[in-house]
Formats: structure tokens, sequence, C-alpha cells
């Protein structure tokens, strides 16, 4: 059963730092692609980042640039994301997604920053 | 990076069928097929049912298909059901190395 784990989420004040989770099972986690997406409260999706499958290439959405930094660990089928230097407006649900069309999505984890 | 241009909500009768547009420009939707649409039920994750513009997972009805034509892709559902009642998303890959989401249409089942 294919399935996509996120954790790490929490309160955090503004200028803190936090780093998500995903923990992959039911899939050859080291031959996928991997993304970071993100929902707002009530707002739609935005994609955040993007990690090849042997973590050779990292792409990532302008408004994260310089603060968070997408990485994976294929012998423990994990992906991360380091957030640094938070934002009121970075509070949202982050999902982990699977390969360029995001087939499997994880259930989300909280992120809410305090100003 | 400017987000997919959808209709924020569309509507249809049981049976009847909706198609739900996603614009975009040639660097993203015109550009390339790398476009999926989600389906999001209220406090659940995302849930692929259209990729790579026309392709359906295993497990995702055949009333949802998708297509493209130019700069613009489209996702019509036929044979409404009310569990179809949702937000949708469509997604593009970009010529950038990034994604691109839409603003996301709510559908209503009357």
């Amino acid at each position: 059963q294919v399935q996509l784990v996120e954790s790490g989420g929490g309160v955090v004040q503004a200028g803190g730092s936090l780093r998500l989770s995903c923990a992959a099972s039911g899939i050859t986690f080291s031959s996928f692609g991997m993304h970071w997406v993100r929902q707002a409260p009530g707002k739609g999706l935005e994609w955040v980042a993007f990690i090849r499958y042997d973590g050779s290439n990292k792409f990532d959405t302008d408004s994260v640039k310089g603060r968070f930094t997408i990485s994976r660990d294929n012998s423990k089928n994990t992906l991360y994301l380091q957030m640094n230097s938070l934002r009121a407006e970075d509070t949202a649900v982050y999902y982990c997604a699977k390969d360029r069309s995001m087939t499997i999505w994880g259930q989300g984890t909280l992120v809410t920053v305090s100003s | 990076q400017s987000a997919l241009t959808q209709p924020a909500s569309v509507s249809g009768s049981p049976g009847q069928s909706i198609t739900i547009s996603c614009t975009g420009t040639s660097s993203d939707v015109g550009g390339y097929n790398y476009v999926s649409w989600y389906q999001q039920h209220p406090g659940k994750a995302p849930k692929v049912i259209i990729y790579e513009v026309s392709n359906r997972p295993s497990g995702v009805s055949n009333r949802f298909s998708g297509s493209k034509s130019g700069n613009t892709a489209s996702l019509t559902i036929s044979g409404l059901q009310a569990e179809d009642e949702a937000d949708y998303y469509c997604s593009s890959y970009t010529s950038s190395n990034t994604w691109v989401f839409g603003g996301g249409t709510k559908l209503t089942v009357l």
C-alpha cells in the first residue's frame, strides 16, 4: 500500500525554523521525484519545491528562495523541507506528493507561524 | 510564476456534464503535456484524477476526462454525481522547471 506521511508541523514564531518530513512506504522512493505543496487556510494549492529522484536537482518557488530547502534521504525513504526565516504568510498545510504529476499525496501537516 | 486561470465556480445537476477550463501560456500548459487535475474534498488531501493531460489513474471513474487545446486544458465530468461536489485544481509543469496550479474551481452539484 503506497503511503506518504508528513510530520514536523506545529506553531512557530515569525523568524523561526521548522523541518518537515515525509516518510514514504509501498513505493521505490529512490525512483521518483518529489514535491512539497502548501495550502493556506481557505486558499488554493501552491507549489513549493521539487527534488529529482537522486537529489541532483532542486527547484522552488520564488517566495521561498533562500529560506526553504528541499532534500531527501533515499536510504530512509524520507523527504524533507527545512524552513527558515518563517513568515506569517507561510502558514499553511504542507503536503508532500510523489512524482512529476503528483500522483500520490500525503495527508498534510499544519504549519502555523505566529507574528 | 502566475497561477493558471480557472473559473471560480461551476455547477450542474445530477446526470449532466460539466467542463472546467484551465488557461495558461505557451510556457506552461501550451508547451508541455504535464497537465494534471486534482479533486479535493473539504478537509481532505488532493487526489489526482487526470495526469499528463488525459491519462486517468487506475481507480478513477471514466466519467472524468481531460484534454488540451493550445494554452487551455479542460476537465470534463460526465454523468454528474453528488459525490463529485468538490474543489478541482489544474497544474502544469513550466519552462522555468517549476510547477504552477490554477486558482481552483468549486463544483456544486445542484
